[in-house]
């Protein structure tokens, strides 16, 4: 299957900071990546289709401008949570997928805001 | 809308039981179900799916998952429990790009 490496693993970071979250793939090229979020001990919940050379689609209630992405390439595909909040503290978990097979899936991101 | 139910929040099992971990589905057209498995502070793995042909299908570190059609129901199972496969497993199923999960259901294997 494909490989997804998310990076950083963890980071924590001050309110009111940016923080960038990169999802690769490394042996498939990726049109689309997802991006989740799960809260402890929840489900994952779908934050944003992120489309090559486009826009991203992001889901109901997830707001565009918090949570910017860029799909800049193949294999690249980042999550910048801008003027981060504790609130915005969970884990972010990044996958690759086509058509109607499994989905391969980084291995998150533990972002903390102080 | 198209769904996976999870009924159990946890399940707990002691090592060398078998184990089921139950999902349901709710989906117009042909179902396609995933089973993934999650540890602390990690991605998810992928087990097995369900496209079409053989209600039974075998996945990885010796799960399988029975497709139901009538019953609307794809349950994971593993005939012999090990405490190393205590972890966080989510039911999933997908249109032709998004995932849908479900509400995810821990398991927990003692020894």
């Amino acid at each position: 299957g494909a490989v997804v490496s998310q990076h950083p693993s963890w980071v924590i970071c001050k309110s009111g900071t940016s923080v960038k979250i990169e999802c690769r793939s490394l042996d498939f090229q990726a049109t689309t990546m997802f991006w989740y979020r799960q809260f402890p001990k929840q489900s994952l919940m779908l934050m944003a289709t992120s489309n090559e050379g486009s826009k991203a689609t992001y889901e109901q209630g997830v707001e565009k401008d918090k949570f910017l992405i860029n799909h800049a390439s193949l294999t690249l595909s980042t999550l910048t949570v801008t003027s981060a909040h504790p609130e915005d503290s969970s884990f972010y978990i990044c996958s690759v997928k086509t058509g109607r097979t499994e989905a391969f899936f980084g291995q998150g991101t533990r972002l903390t805001v102080v | 809308a198209q769904s996976v139910a999870q009924p159990e929040d946890q399940v707990n099992v002691a090592e060398g039981n078998p184990l089921t971990v139950k999902c349901t589905y709710s989906v117009s057209g042909n179902p396609y179900l995933f089973w993934y498995v999650q540890y602390p502070n990690r991605g998810l793995q992928f087990l097995l799916k369900y496209i079409t042909g053989d209600n039974l299908v075998k996945g990885s570190y010796g799960f399988e998952a029975e497709f139901n059609k009538s019953q609307t129901s794809f349950h994971l199972k593993k005939p012999s429990a090990l405490v190393s496969d205590s972890a966080l497993y989510f039911c999933a199923h997908t249109g032709f790009q998004k995932l849908v999960f479900g509400t995810g259901t821990r398991l927990l294997v003692s020894p």
